[in-house]
């Protein structure tokens, strides 16, 4: 079965540099989730779409924006990188309507700031 | 706000032995899902169980089951005959019905060792 995509899966970045995630949910899924989890920690919710609006919106940086484009994927884009920044980024997705409750992740994406 | 709370943050148990993974948690709505998932060295995270908070039922699957006390709000985990692949973080989570696009909550996690 398919699974949620993230690309890329590794990622090493300069402090100020720009960064871009992204992520293909499962088909037929209409929401995405983006959470950041540092070393050692659970994970924080970012940002959620659904219907490729912005659905609720958590502690993510004024510096990190995303999207959800019209094939359902979503991107997060990470500008002026901090040392802070480094962490797993997980994107999960879910089907509306379903509501089994159950949000199906990704294998993340680890950036790396230097 | 809803808050999740793991009060042990690792625990260890023997291979084939019982282990009982500790959640609480604190919300004012009335209509939500609580979960388990497992978090493998691997990174990826995986549901292992999964309770509606309308159902009084415990829920079970295989060698997993929960013990949902809601006027408590505690939601424990038990892992029965643990195997070495058990090895993994542990997290409750939260996430309440008010729409069908609702985020998932974690806790803090419970890093769990299965010891041969």
């Amino acid at each position: 079965a398919a699974g949620v995509i993230q690309s890329p899966r590794h990622l090493i970045k300069e402090k100020r540099e720009t960064a871009t995630l992204k992520c293909y949910p499962i088909p037929r899924h209409d929401t995405v989730y983006w959470y950041q989890q540092g070393p050692g920690q659970d994970p924080q919710f970012l940002i959620s779409f659904y219907e490729k609006m912005q659905s609720d919106k958590g502690s993510i940086p004024d510096r990190f924006s995303a999207q959800q484009f019209s094939d359902y994927h979503s991107e997060l884009n990470m500008s002026s990188l901090e040392l802070g920044d480094s962490a797993l980024y997980f994107c999960a997705s879910s089907r509306s309507g379903r509501n089994t409750g159950e949000l199906f992740f990704g294998e993340g994406s680890r950036l790396t700031v230097l | 706000a809803q808050t999740v709370t793991q009060s042990q943050p690792e625990m260890s148990v023997q291979e084939a032995e019982t282990v009982t993974l500790s959640c609480t948690y604190d919300t004012s709505e009335n209509n939500y899902y609580l979960f388990w998932y497992k978090q493998p060295p691997s990174r990826q995270m995986i549901l292992v169980i999964r309770q509606e908070a309308y159902k009084q039922q415990n829920a079970t699957e295989n060698r997993f089951s929960v013990n949902f006390q809601k006027a408590a709000k505690s939601f424990s985990l038990k892992i029965s005959d643990s195997q070495l692949g058990d090895t993994a973080m542990y997290f409750c989570a939260f996430m309440k019905l008010k729409t069908s696009y609702d985020k998932v909550i974690f806790g803090p996690g419970t890093s769990l060792s299965v010891i041969p």
